[in-house]
């Protein structure tokens, strides 16, 4: 079974671009997490999607924003890129909640904002 | 909240030697436990995982004991090897509603030859 996958791998903005990230999940999972590592700040939970719906919401600003698709893909999107928002971008999938449900990780993107 | 509290890194050792990465958690109820390691260029893969008090997971020589009496998770193996060198993150999972997982800030091992 193919794990997660996320493209692109590796991304190069400017400050006040935008940008949008891509996750498939394992096949079968419908619960997708998006997580935000930087070495100072750790690992940060963005948000989850469950059938197409936001479940739950990091402490993050409006400009980071998402959705799911009916086939479970993720998308997310920041706008405005500061500086600060440089770090890995990792999404998650599990088969039906994060909470109960293990999770798996795809590879990351590595966004660096110039 | 919920939190995770990990040893500071980097821990470096020499191949063979006994590891110890040290793990407590805040949690209201019963987490769940886990061990998370990511390689270099790589995302997180799971390596091990408790569910309740008591239960040892393990995985690829490394262990860890759920003891809910100190709140720790603490993760261990006997002989370290050079390909054991990543981070390695502790995290929780409270069951409650849909919450993420709460990570510990990670851990940098290095073995060296």
């Amino acid at each position: 079974k193919a794990g997660v996958t996320q493209t692109p791998r590796y991304l190069i903005k400017t400050r006040g671009q935008q940008v949008t990230l891509s996750c498939s999940p394992i096949s079968g999972h419908r619960s997708v997490s998006w997580y935000q590592q930087t070495p100072g700040q750790g690992l940060q939970f963005l948000f989850e999607y469950f059938s197409e719906t936001q479940r739950n919401k990091g402490n993050f600003p409006g400009r980071f924003s998402g959705r799911q698709f009916s086939n479970s893909r993720s998308e997310m999107n920041v706008s405005t890129l500061e500086l600060g928002d440089s770090a890995l971008y990792l999404c998650a999938s599990s088969f039906l909640t994060p909470s109960t449900d293990t999770q798996y990780f795809g590879p990351g993107t590595r966004l660096t904002v110039l | 909240g919920d939190s995770v509290t990990q040893m500071e890194g980097p821990v470096t050792l020499s191949e063979e030697a006994f590891l110890t990465i040290n793990c407590t958690y805040t949690a209201t109820g019963y987490p769940s436990l886990f061990w998370y390691v990511q390689y270099p260029g790589e995302g997180l893969q799971l390596l091990l995982k408790a569910t309740k008090a008591d239960d040892k997971g393990s995985n690829k020589g490394f262990e860890a004991t759920y003891r809910k009496e100190t709140t720790s998770f603490h993760l261990e193996k006997g002989s370290v090897q050079v390909s054991d060198s990543a981070v390695y993150f502790c995290a929780l999972s409270d069951h409650s509603g849909n919450t993420p997982l709460v990570f510990g800030k990670g851990t940098r091992l290095s073995v060296i030859a």
